[in-house]
């Protein structure tokens, strides 16, 4: 089966621009989960789905990130407007059920504000 | 809140030998699962193992086992007979086991090389 795909690979951007990021997760896997990672510390949470709810989104920075997953497929990230601390991996990750057997991560997404 | 700890942000082993991996976490809860997930590099991150907090046996996947000291709170993971392609940065994470609860928790990482 395919994993999960995220995509751009990499974005590099200029402060107050948008961005948005893109997360295909398996396909049939209900819940599906937005992590961050800045550089050299602990990947951390940002929002959780089932289907096209969100379940959990006390993880979100702030409001200038908006997470939406339209129809309960695919779902984006969208930073506006960035700033330099928004610079990190972003990771989706999807699973069946709650996750107890684990998640599929997908490879992520390297975002660099300048 | 659950606290993931990895207090080796490096760690280098020959090829062919064995490596530990320390994890601690603190929580109240009793029900709990951890994991170990290995990221190579530029690629996605993989699920090594996972360990079921209310199971005393220690989880195994081929060269990949885990010591869980449940009192202790440690999670550390051994590898054996460790091969050029288990360099990678491994993550310790902590889900716990309220249904409510599916976020992963985790550690800071650590950046295992592997020498020839």
């Amino acid at each position: 089966e395919a994993g999960v795909t995220q995509f751009p690979s990499h974005s590099v951007i200029e402060k107050g621009q948008t961005v948005t990021l893109r997360c295909d997760p398996i396909s049939g896997h209900d819940n599906l989960y937005w992590y961050r990672r800045v550089m050299g510390k602990e990947i951390k949470f940002l929002l959780h789905f089932v289907k096209e709810s969100k379940q959990d989104e006390s993880g979100m920075p702030n409001n200038r990130f908006l997470a939406e997953r339209t129809g309960g497929t695919y779902s984006t990230l969208k930073v506006q407007p960035a700033e330099l601390e928004d610079s990190g991996v972003y990771f989706c990750a999807s699973s069946w059920g709650q996750g107890r057997y684990g998640y599929t991560f997908g490879s992520g997404t390297r975002l660099t504000v300048v | 809140a659950q606290t993931v700890t990895q207090s080796q942000p490096e760690m280098s082993v020959q090829e062919a030998e064995t490596v530990t991996l320390s994890c601690t976490y603190d929580t109240s809860e009793s029900d709990y699962y951890l994991f170990w997930y290995k990221q190579p590099p530029s690629r996605q991150m993989i699920l090594v193992i996972r360990q079921e907090a209310y199971k005393q046996q220690n989880a195994t996947e081929n060269r990949f086992s885990v010591n869980f000291q449940k009192a202790a709170k440690s999670f550390s993971l051994k590898i054996s007979d460790s091969q050029l392609g288990d360099a990678a940065m491994y993550f310790c994470a902590y889900r716990s086991g309220q249904t409510s609860g599916s976020r992963l928790t985790f550690g800071e990482g650590t950046q295992l090389t592997v020498n020839p």
